[in-house]
């Protein structure tokens, strides 16, 4: 069975500073896909970057990149210029290219501090 | 934008009775998802849903769940006879298709059993 672990349950970074979650995950597979979502305050999940495993390029949405390292396994997110805004629950979920469900972690509570 | 919408936000019950949760999935997708979050836990699959029936479940959805999507635009989850531990944080979610499409969720419905 596929496993996400998320090593940090909360970090706190200034506004406007970078700040990188973490995230590694184990699967036997070759295919799949990887996923941000982030959870804020009123508790409705939005997806904040995909990446496709088959992809060497990270995938990249505005203020938001990832770090995917196939071969170790990790899949890290990097906020730029964070903003309030920012302030949430940050989940890493993972999909097998052949499943139908998420398999999250458990989560990095994130704090930007004015 | 469409949203998944989900009724109601807040569900209070006695041990031993039924709930159903309501979910409107976004109209024009076709799988259908239950997650559920436990106070401070991470999020858990309980179910995928498509073409009318079940694709796949957890070890979570044992006989006491049921899901039903009775009239084309509702996606309920019915849990028959609930106990304590069943107090969580449910999530509707849905997506136009599968390998890697985003699941967008639902604002989550708030079971409490007492």
């Amino acid at each position: 069975a596929q496993t996400v672990t998320q090593s940090q349950p909360e970090m706190s970074v200034q506004e406007a500073e970078t700040v990188t979650l973490s995230c590694t995950y184990d699967t036997s597979e070759n295919n799949y896909y990887l996923f941000w979502y982030k959870q804020p305050p009123s508790r409705q999940m939005i997806l904040v970057i995909r990446q496709e495993a088959y992809k060497q390029q990270n995938a990249t949405e505005n203020r938001f990149s990832v770090n995917f390292q196939k071969a170790a396994k990790s899949f890290s997110l990097k906020i730029s210029d964070s903003q309030l805004g920012d302030t949430a629950m940050y989940f890493c979920a993972f999909e097998e290219s052949s499943g139908d469900k998420l398999t999250f972690g458990t989560g990095t509570r994130l704090a930007v501090r004015p | 934008e469409p949203e998944v919408t989900q009724t109601p936000s807040h569900q209070v019950t006695q041990m031993g009775q039924e709930v159903i949760l309501r979910c409107v999935p976004i109209s024009n997708h076709l799988y259908f998802y239950w997650y559920r979050q436990i106070l401070g836990q991470k999020v858990e699959f309980l179910v995928s849903f498509y073409n009318n029936e079940i694709s796949e479940k957890s070890e979570i959805f044992d006989d006491q769940f049921s899901v039903e999507r009775p009239d084309g635009s509702n996606f309920t989850l019915k849990i028959r006879s609930t106990k304590l531990e069943d107090s969580a944080m449910y999530f509707c979610a849905s997506r136009v298709s599968r390998e890697g499409y985003e699941q967008y969720f639902g604002p989550g419905t708030r079971l409490t059993v007492t």
